[in-house]
């Protein structure tokens, strides 16, 4: 079993959707979750980073864990055509430690 | 405008040869990390560096070195001993100052695409 795993996609929704991309992964000591955000051919961009459990929101989207489930969340609300990217998640058990990478969701947001 | 700026953006490798990926950066951040990203897989570490002169084996540094011997620079040479040097390789930076983030990859360059010639 992979530390942490995603779905690929492709995930195609139109345009005004609330979008949920989800990461699930093996390791319950992991207490700092990330989500970045890839455009075709260029480097990720850090979106949301979260401490442990519970919501953090930030303008149209919102990260979501669930540590007792194993699970991680990102919600992006009224999702707009620059939204079309490969979301990865990534999770580290210390601030110092190094990051275990999903392999990403694919995300397009039809006009 | 601060960033990370890596090149070439494409780097063709013939067989036997050593190549080497370029990684600056003006966000003086003290850390800097190599990843390797290859189709449905996450991101994998190569090597990384906390600072200046020092640096350290990641997951998959077989084949692969590097050096730090300025805090903006760290690059990545990818050695003939490296078999499968096809991917997508990436640099990024982090600095624990405002953010509580230490080891956590904050900012990346946009790349440098190799293949095998």
């Amino acid at each position: 079993q992979k530390e942490v795993e995603q779905d690929p996609g492709p995930l195609s929704v139109p345009e005004g959707a609330i979008v949920s991309l989800n990461c699930t992964y093996s390791n319950s000591a992991f207490q700092y979750f990330m989500w970045y955000r890839q455009y075709s051919r260029k480097g990720p961009e850090l979106l949301m980073y979260t401490y442990s459990s519970g919501n953090k929101e930030d303008g149209r989207f919102t990260a979501q864990v669930d540590k007792s489930s194993k699970y991680i969340s990102l919600f992006i609300r009224d999702s707009q055509p620059s939204d079309s990217a490969t979301y990865l998640c990534a999770m580290s058990v210390t601030s110092y430690d190094k990051v275990i990478f999903g392999p990403g969701t694919s995300l397009s947001v039809i006009p | 405008d601060g960033g990370i700026t890596q090149s070439p953006k494409y780097l063709f490798r013939k067989e036997g040869q050593n190549v080497t990926l370029s990684c600056e950066q003006n966000l003086n951040h003290d850390a800097m990390y190599w990843y390797r990203q290859d189709p449905g897989q996450g991101l994998r570490l190569i090597y990384y560096s906390q600072i200046v002169n020092d640096f350290q084996k990641g997951d998959i540094a077989e084949g692969y070195s590097v050096s730090r011997e300025k805090k903006e620079s760290f690059p990545l040479t990818v050695t003939s001993a490296q078999k499968n040097p096809t991917a997508f390789y990436l640099c990024a930076s982090s600095s624990s100052r405002g953010t509580g983030l230490m080891g956590q990859p904050q900012h990346f360059g946009d790349g440098t695409r190799l293949s095998i010639l």
